[in-house]
């Protein structure tokens, strides 16, 4: 199946500072979305993205659907403590079959 | 009310045994889903199942088959048990042809031991 490449595969960070992750594919999606997975819970969807280019917020994050829709990229401002998990990028084609990104493992340190 | 349920939570047997898990939605979605999550939290689809029929089949041994009473429910059922299969299982449900993410269970942590 398609490979989704996510970067960075963790980050270490002091609260308040900002994080960028990116996802990029070799194949083309149709929607791009970002999950949050905590300890012991399953992922749970932060943003979804369904128009090349597009730009969406949703609080402190920010999420891109790349021009080409083989990448997205996304922002976390001003980080804080319950920010700590794992983000994961998935890309949906139209058959109701999802691709997951290895995931980013997120520390935020007080 | 929760939206996407799984059980057990936890699940420890041994090599060779056979075991299910359940799921239920009872948020109205016409697809289910079920992804397993290796020790280094890859997520992988197995399954999917729209309206009770199989869509999506991915390389999976046939020792796990899943079973679709109705579209609310998809379980898991594994023969035979390998070292191998000890992973976290998620269910997940979405909207027929939905553009807006699948809701996720809880994960059922399964040791083969």
């Amino acid at each position: 199946g398609q490979q989704l490449n996510q970067s960075p595969q963790s980050m270490f960070i002091q609260e308040g500072e900002d994080v960028s992750m990116n996802c990029t594919s070799s194949s083309i999606f149709n929607t791009w979305l970002w999950y949050k997975q905590d300890p012991g819970e399953g992922p749970v969807l932060l943003i979804a993205l369904y128009k090349a280019g597009e730009l969406t917020s949703n609080g402190r994050l920010t999420a891109q659907f790349g021009i080409t829709r083989k990448d997205s990229f996304l922002n976390i401002s001003a980080s804080i403590p319950s920010d700590v998990g794992i983000y994961f990028c998935a890309g949906l084609r139209d058959n109701n079959d999802m691709r997951f990104g290895a995931g980013t493992r997120l520390t935020v340190k007080p | 009310d929760t939206a996407v349920s799984q059980t057990p939570k936890y699940l420890v047997t041994q090599m060779g045994n056979d075991k299910s898990i359940k799921c239920e939605q009872n948020l109205g979605h016409d697809t289910m889903y079920w992804y397993k999550q290796d020790s280094k939290k890859f997520l992988k689809i197995m399954f999917s199942y729209n309206n009770k029929e199989l869509i999506i089949n991915e390389t999976v041994p046939n020792r796990f088959s899943p079973k679709s009473p109705d579209k609310a429910h998809l379980n898991l059922h594994i023969n035979s048990l390998e070292l191998g299969d000890s992973a976290v299982y998620f269910c997940a449900s979405s909207q027929d042809s939905s553009t807006y993410g699948y809701t996720f269970g809880s994960g059922t942590r399964l040791t083969v031991v």
